[in-house]
């Protein structure tokens, strides 16, 4: 099945640093989206991407729909301490209804 | 997560018995998605319904586990025969028609196999 490479796998930031992890793909997606989990929760959407180039912002999140269609990125500025979480990437080819996830990335944030 | 709609949330097994999960999805959604999480892990892709009709059931076991999206109703993800590796987070999604439309997911049920 197709693979999302979700980097990095963690990181432990100081409050106010800003954040940046990515996912690469080795197949062309048309749809990206972002997603938060905090423990004993679902996955809740952060940022939904359509087209290749969109760059959305949802607060003090931004994401990227790579030009190559390969990629995408999320940005999250001046990290507070209930950003906390696993932020999955998730992506969706223009064949099959299902959505790939990426391994995601466990953020800790010091304050 | 609001709009889809899981239970039971959480749900105890012994092994050998049969576990049924069930999924709302959001009003006007008639696709929905059965995810599997591990401890630790992330998602892991089992089933893609829509009403009637199994669209993709790739990441399913072959065998104990069915799902079902019927025309009235919730979908139903079915596990017969528990057994302590089936212990995990089980997660439906729900999206309109169309690849290219937001998928949306519920809060999980946690399957526990005692």
């Amino acid at each position: 099945g197709q693979q999302l490479n979700q980097s990095p796998q963690s990181m432990f930031i100081q409050e106010g640093e800003d954040v940046s992890m990515n996912c690469t793909s080795s197949s062309i997606f048309n749809t990206w989206l972002w997603y938060k989990q905090d423990p004993g929760e679902g996955p809740v959407l952060l940022i939904a991407l359509y087209k290749a180039g969109e760059l959305t912002s949802n607060g003090r999140l931004t994401a990227q729909f790579g030009i190559t269609r390969k990629d995408s990125f999320l940005n999250i500025s001046a990290s507070i301490p209930s950003d906390v979480g696993i932020y999955f990437c998730g992506g969706r080819g223009s064949t099959l209804g299902r959505l790939y996830f990426g391994r995601g990335t466990q953020l800790t944030v010091w304050p | 997560n609001a709009g889809v709609m899981q239970n039971p949330r959480h749900l105890v097994r012994r092994r050998g018995q049969e576990a049924r999960l069930r999924c709302s999805p959001m009003k006007g959604h008639s696709h929905v998605y059965w995810y599997r999480q591990l401890p630790e892990e992330g998602l892991k892709f089992m089933v893609y319904l829509q009403k009637e009709n199994i669209i993709d059931e790739s990441g399913m076991p072959k065998e104990r586990f069915s799902a079902e999206f019927p025309k009235e109703g919730p979908s139903i993800l079915r596990i017969q025969q528990v057994v302590r590796g089936d212990s995990a987070a089980y997660f439906c999604a729900s999206s309109p028609p169309g690849s290219g439309n937001t998928i949306y997911f519920g809060e999980g049920s946690w399957l526990t196999v005692v």
